[in-house]
């Protein structure tokens, strides 16, 4: 069964510095990845999305992530935070066959420093 | 504009009352999900349904029922079965994979509050 892992719940960075948001997959097939960002008592909005095509995947706001297959890895970074980043991140995973469950990680609250 | 409404936004019932959460969405999806948000849980997915008139359970299905009766609506109903209905309820939809447009597009939720 396919899975995903977020490090750390609480992550704090300050304003103009990296971030940096950790996900590890599980999957016995190839997945396709997601980072969702979510504000307060809103949905989940697509940051961006890895579906086999280019390993650096750019997306919006100026965030982007890296697929590691040796790594299992699916980190989302940022060169430099802006206030107006604080929210909760979520990474998820889908398989491209079977039943098309997506499956989340228990999300990344990211604090942003002044 | 397409998109996922849920309504509505903030429900409050009272303990072992059923209660009913609606979603509809216009994006021509065949699949839809329901998720439910606690706080440090993630989401967490209830039922599913990749076409209409079929669902599947999800990790977390106990206490909850849903219909697929048209493509466009996806409603979840809260029984008093469920042991602590409170919290986060999230609606879906999506196109199946694979391809370069899949992804899961998202409602605004809606917050119930049994007491």
């Amino acid at each position: 069964a396919q899975s995903v892992t977020q490090l750390g719940s609480h992550v704090s960075v300050s304003e103009g510095a990296l971030v940096l948001l950790r996900c590890n997959y599980s999957s016995s097939v190839p997945p396709y990845l997601f980072w969702y960002v979510q504000y307060p008592n809103q949905g989940l909005q697509l940051l961006l999305k890895y579906t086999s095509a280019a390993t650096l995947v750019k997306g919006i706001n100026g965030f982007e992530a890296e697929f590691k297959k040796s790594e299992t890895s699916f980190h989302l970074t940022k060169p430099s935070a802006h206030m107006s980043d604080a929210a909760e991140y979520f990474c998820a995973v889908v398989l491209i066959s079977g039943t098309y469950k997506y499956i989340f990680g228990t999300g990344t609250r990211l604090k942003v420093l002044a | 504009d397409g998109g996922i409404t849920q309504s509505p936004k903030y429900l409050f019932r009272k303990e072992g009352q059923n209660v009913t959460l609606s979603c509809e969405q216009n994006l021509n999806h065949d699949a839809m999900y329901w998720y439910r948000q606690d706080p440090g849980q993630g989401l967490r997915l209830i039922y599913y349904s990749q076409i209409v008139n079929d669902f599947q359970k999800g990790d977390i299905a106990e206490g909850y029922s849903v219909s697929r009766e048209k493509k466009e609506s996806f409603p979840l109903t809260v029984t008093s079965a469920q042991k602590n209905p409170t919290a986060f309820y999230l609606c879906a939809s999506s196109t199946p994979p694979p391809g370069d447009n899949t992804e899961a597009f998202f409602g605004q939720g809606t917050r119930l509050t049994v007491v």
